[in-house]
C-alpha cells in the first residue's frame, strides 16, 4: 500500500515565525503535491513538484516556498506565518505521467495554527 | 477553469444504494474523471476514475454520461463507514485539480 506521511498532525506556530512541513511518500512516486483545505474552498493547490529539485506554483503559492532534495521527501516552508494560513495542509504523491491519469494518494493532513 | 457541481449534502440509508452526482459541464474530451472521498479527520483518498466506459471497482461504480459532462459515483450497499465528502474533481490545467467542496454524505443506520 502506498503510505504519505506527514510530520506533524498538529502545528501551532506565532506569527512571524518560519514553518516546515514535511512530507514523505514511501512508492517512489515522481509528482508531489502540497494543497491547503479551508472551510468552504475546499483544497487548493499551493505547490507541485514532478521530480527531484523541481517545483511548479499552484493556484495560492504566495506565502509559501517548497524544497524536494530527495525523491521521496517534498517539504513546505512558510517564510514567515501569518494568521491567514491557519489551515488544514495536505501532501499528495502520484506516479509519473499525465497527472490526470493517475490517483493521487494522500497524507493524514497537519492542521496549523498561527496565532 | 474548469469546475464541477455537486450537491452540497445527501443522505442514504444503511445497505441501500447510493447515488451521487455530479456535473462537470467543462471538461476536456481526453481528461479523465476522478472520484475522491475524504472520511472525518484524514486525508482525501482516491475512489475511482474513467475516461468513457462505466468503471467498477471494489469500492464502487462510476457511471458516465455519453456526453461526458455528468457522470455518478454508486455506492451499491452504503455502510455507516461510507460517511464521508464525495469530491468529484477536474483538470483545468496539466497539474491543477479542481476539487471544490464535494457531497457529505450521511449514512443512517
Amino acid at each position: 500500500d502506498v503510505k504519505v506521511t506527514q510530520s506533524s498532525r498538529y502545528l501551532v506556530k506565532r506569527t512571524g515565525e518560519k514553518v516546515f512541513l514535511e512530507c514523505v511518500q514511501d512508492m517512489d512516486h515522481e509528482n508531489m503535491f502540497w494543497y491547503r483545505q479551508d472551510p468552504g474552498l475546499g483544497l487548493r493547490l499551493i505547490y507541485f513538484s514532478y521530480d527531484v529539485k523541481m517545483k511548479e506554483k499552484g493556484d495560492i503559492p504566495e506565502g509559501y516556498s517548497v524544497s524536494r532534495e530527495k525523491k521521496e521527501r517534498f517539504s513546505l516552508i512558510l517564510e514567515s506565518a501569518s494568521t491567514n494560513q491557519t489551515s488544514m495542509y495536505l501532501c499528495a504523491s502520484s506516479a509519473l505521467g499525465d497527472t490526470a491519469r493517475y490517483e493521487q494518494y494522500f497524507g493524514p493532513g497537519t492542521r496549523l495554527t498561527v496565532t | 477553469d474548469a469546475k464541477t457541481t455537486q450537491p452540497n449534502s445527501m443522505e442514504s440509508n444503511e445497505e441501500e444504494p447510493v447515488h451521487l452526482p455530479c456535473n462537470h459541464s467543462t471538461i476536456s474530451g481526453t481528461d479523465y474523471i476522478h472520484w475522491y472521498r475524504q472520511l472525518p479527520s484524514q486525508g482525501p483518498e482516491y475512489v475511482i476514475h474513467g475516461l468513457t466506459s462505466n468503471v467498477n471497482n471494489r469500492m464502487a461504480s462510476l457511471a458516465i454520461a455519453e456526453d461526458r459532462k455528468s457522470s455518478t459515483l454508486i455506492l451499491h450497499r452504503a455502510t455507516l463507514r461510507d460517511a464521508a465528502v464525495y469530491y468529484c474533481i477536474d483538470r483545468y490545467n496539466f497539474n491543477k485539480f479542481y476539487f471544490g467542496s464535494g457531497t457529505k454524505l450521511n449514512v443512517k443506520p
